[in-house]
């Protein structure tokens, strides 16, 4: 399975942007980038995914590098619910298309 | 719109007891998953069903996890005898495409601990 390597905590203050790195330096050209984030004491839930460009949604942003072997989670303004820990994982047909998790990024969020 | 549904949430038991977990996926989705969760690591896959049929087992210890899903649509996972290191979060996640990309939709999972 092709691997992300991603820090592993940060923090952040609230009401503020947070860029969330991930490396993938062995990304394949049918793997999805997705990210999930998993809040305390539930299950995992989906943030967003892309294959080459930029996505944005109603939770966040995700920017790709133009050789896709990095990607940056963007969270606009951080809030004291958005303390999680958070996944960058690739999907793609080589693996038929399975969620593997790694350890993920725990972030930490500031009052 | 319901979410996946799991049962129960917490469960302790002695080694070399039986536990069973249930769950109950999203209405309409095809394709269902197990996961582990030890403490401080992230899910592991243990088993996907397409409908009532195994996609993939190669992570689950057979010799003692067991998990079907008769009627294509809610699934229970069972583990007998229990050890020590099966004390995890097992997560139930469903998805409404067959393959391909799409979103998983987790439970909030079932709290097993095994003293």
């Amino acid at each position: 399975d092709a691997k992300t390597t991603q820090p592993n905590s940060m923090e952040s203050n609230e009401e503020e942007p947070v860029h969330l790195p991930c490396n993938h330096s062995t990304i394949s050209g049918t793997d999805y980038i997705h990210w999930y984030r998993q809040l305390p004491s539930q299950g995992p839930e989906y943030v967003i995914h892309g294959l080459t460009s930029n996505v944005n949604n109603r939770m966040a942003s995700l920017a790709i590098a133009e050789d896709r072997k990095s990607s940056t989670l963007i969270l606009h303004r951080a809030t004291l619910r958005d303390a999680a820990v958070y996944y960058c994982i690739l999907r793609g047909m080589d693996s038929s298309y399975k969620l593997i998790f790694g350890s993920g990024t725990r972030l930490l969020v500031r009052p | 719109e319901a979410g996946v549904a799991q049962s129960p949430r917490y469960k302790i038991i002695e080694k070399r007891q039986s536990v069973a977990f249930w769950c109950n996926p999203i209405s309409g989705h095809a394709t269902l998953y197990w996961y582990q969760q030890i403490l401080g690591q992230g899910p592991k896959l243990l088993i996907q069903f397409q409908n009532n049929g195994v996609v993939d087992d190669s992570q689950l210890p057979k010799d003692r996890f067991s998990a079907e899903r008769l009627k294509g649509v809610d699934s229970t996972l069972k583990i007998q005898p229990a050890k020590l290191e099966d004390s995890a979060v097992y997560l139930c996640a469903s998805s409404l495409s067959p393959g391909g990309p799409g979103e998983l939709f987790f439970g909030e999972g079932s709290r097993l601990t095994v003293l």
